[in-house]
C-alpha cells in the first residue's frame, strides 16, 4: 500500500481481555517500530524490528506486551490481560536504512 | 532525566510572528536529530531533518548546538496552519534506527 497501515483503528477493551494489534507496514521497509503515546505525551519507543528480527524491546513496558513480525513484513503487538494504564495510542512506524519515518494513523486501545 | 527534553507550552502567537523552540538531549554521542510535527488526532509527520551546519525550509530553520546538546526550530511569519504540536527527534547513537521523541511543545497560532 501507499503507507502504513494500522488496524483496527479504535478497540475498546475489558479490563482482562487480550488484544491484538496489526501493523502493515510500507512495502519493503526494513525497520518496523512499535510507540505507545498516552494523552499529551510524545511517542514512548516499545520495540523495534529489522525484518523479521526483533532487535530491540527495551520499551515493552511488561511481559503482558508482545510483538511478532514473523515474515519481516506485517507485525502485531498483543497485549495481555489489559490494563487501564494500557489505555493509549498504539503507532506503528516504519522505514528504509537512514531514511524518514512513516507512521500509521494508530490504533487507539482504551481499557474498561 | 529523559533522553529528549521540550517545553510542552503551549506556545500562543499571533499570525505573523517569529517563535523559536528549544530542545535538549542527554546521550553526546547521539547521530541525528530531527523535528516532527503532529496534528491534534493524527500520526507525526516529518517536518525535517536538522544538520550540523543548520538548514531552512521555507519559514522553517532548524539549528543544532551539539557542544550544548540543544537543538532547535525557528518559525517565522507564523500561519495558522502552523498550530500543531512539534516533536523533537533524537537518533541516539547505536540505537540501530532508533528514534526517540520528546514529549512535544503545542503551539497555537491566533489571528
Amino acid at each position: 500500500g501507499a503507507g502504513v497501515s494500522q488496524s483496527p483503528r479504535y478497540k475498546v477493551a475489558k479490563r482482562g481481555q487480550d488484544v491484538a494489534l496489526r501493523c502493515d507496514p510500507i512495502s519493503g521497509h526494513v525497520s518496523l517500530f512499535w510507540y505507545q503515546q498516552a494523552l499529551g505525551q510524545g511517542p514512548e519507543f516499545l520495540t523495534y524490528f529489522q525484518n523479521e528480527a526483533q532487535l530491540d524491546k527495551s520499551g515493552l513496558p511488561s511481559d503482558r506486551f508482545f510483538a511478532e513480525r514473523p515474515e519481516g513484513s506485517v507485525s502485531t503487538l498483543k497485549i495481555q490481560r489489559t490494563q487501564q494504564e494500557d489505555s493509549a495510542v498504539y503507532l506503528c512506524a516504519s522505514r528504509r536504512q537512514n531514511t524518514e519515518a512513516f507512521f500509521g494513523q494508530g490504533t487507539r486501545l482504551t481499557v474498561v | 532525566r529523559k533522553e529528549v527534553e521540550q517545553d510542552p507550552g503551549p506556545f500562543n502567537v499571533p499570525e505573523g510572528a517569529t517563535v523559536a523552540f528549544n530542545c535538549t538531549y542527554s546521550n553526546s554521542a547521539s547521530q541525528s536529530f530531527f523535528w516532527y510535527r503532529q496534528d491534534c488526532r493524527k500520526e507525526p509527520k516529518l517536518l525535517m531533518s536538522v544538520y550540523s551546519s543548520g538548514n531552512e525550509d521555507g519559514r522553517f530553520t532548524a539549528q543544532l548546538n551539539r557542544a550544548s546538546q540543544y537543538i532547535s526550530l525557528l518559525i517565522r511569519d507564523s500561519k495558522l496552519s502552523d498550530s500543531a504540536t512539534y516533536l523533537c527527534v533524537v537518533n541516539p547513537v547505536g540505537g540501530y534506527n532508533k528514534l526517540i521523541f520528546g514529549a512535544g511543545t503545542r503551539l497555537a497560532v491566533h489571528p
